[in-house]
């Protein structure tokens, strides 16, 4: 149980162009996503907080226009990337809450923008 | 805020040597921690979890990790390292401050595990 899907595993897209990332609960409800970015040999870094029926919270220094946040049902999340640039090229892993203390992760997606 | 942080970001060990990954944590109040192992382009996957209960903790795949609070640690273990402990493992610890910052997880740099034959 408590599986977490990602859509697209990898991506490949021109600049300025937007690209969109699906995160998906399989086996259960989420009201509470997270969206995450890992550059090559660092660590995880929050982007933003994903809320059932309600905006995303996002971090400091998190462009909110860059990086719209979806959570239209509670098991879907999704992640657009606008206008992407080759800066934005990392791999994104979203979780999904399923208590208050438990995080499923998803297997990641590899944005590449050339 | 609270925070972790890994100590060493690569550890090398023989195959059947002792597997330690250090993590230190910085709380006010007693924390809930975790452990998680990222395999090459892979998400992350729990090892273990601390959460107040006993303060040994057993996890999966042969790791365990001890909460002492006196040294504000939580460090990850394994008697005998097997080539298919190679990956990445993050410490981290979960925010319980209300507001935004509910269930927000906070992740060390990260240590990487090599084991040689």
């Amino acid at each position: 149980g408590a599986v977490v899907s990602q859509h697209p595993s990898r991506v490949i897209c021109k600049s300025g162009t937007s690209v969109k990332i699906e995160c998906r609960s399989l086996d259960f409800q989420a009201t509470t996503m997270f969206w995450y970015r890992q550059f090559p040999k660092q660590s995880l870094m929050l982007m933003a907080t994903s809320n059932e029926g309600s905006k995303a919270t996002y971090e400091q220094g998190v462009e909110k226009d860059k990086f719209l946040i979806n959570h239209a049902s509670l098991t879907l999340s999704t992640l657009t990337v606008t206008s992407a640039h080759p800066e934005d090229s990392s791999f994104y892993i979203c979780s999904a809450r399923g208590s208050p203390l438990e995080q499923y992760f998803g297997p990641g997606t590899r944005l590449t923008v050339t | 805020a609270q925070s972790v942080t890994q100590l060493g970001s690569h550890v090398s060990v023989s195959e059947g040597a002792l597997v330690l990954l250090r993590c230190n944590y910085s709380s006010s109040v007693p924390p809930y921690l975790f452990w998680y192992v990222q395999y090459p382009n892979q998400g992350l996957q729990l090892l273990l979890k601390y959460t107040s209960a006993a303060t040994l903790v057993k996890g999966i795949n042969g790791f365990e990790a001890e909460f002492k609070k006196s040294e504000t640690s939580f460090h990850l273990t394994k008697p005998s390292a097997h080539m298919s402990d190679a990956a990445e493992y993050f410490c981290a610890v979960i925010d319980e401050a209300g507001g935004t910052s509910y269930g927000k997880l906070t992740f060390g740099q990260g240590t990487i595990l090599t084991v040689h034959p």
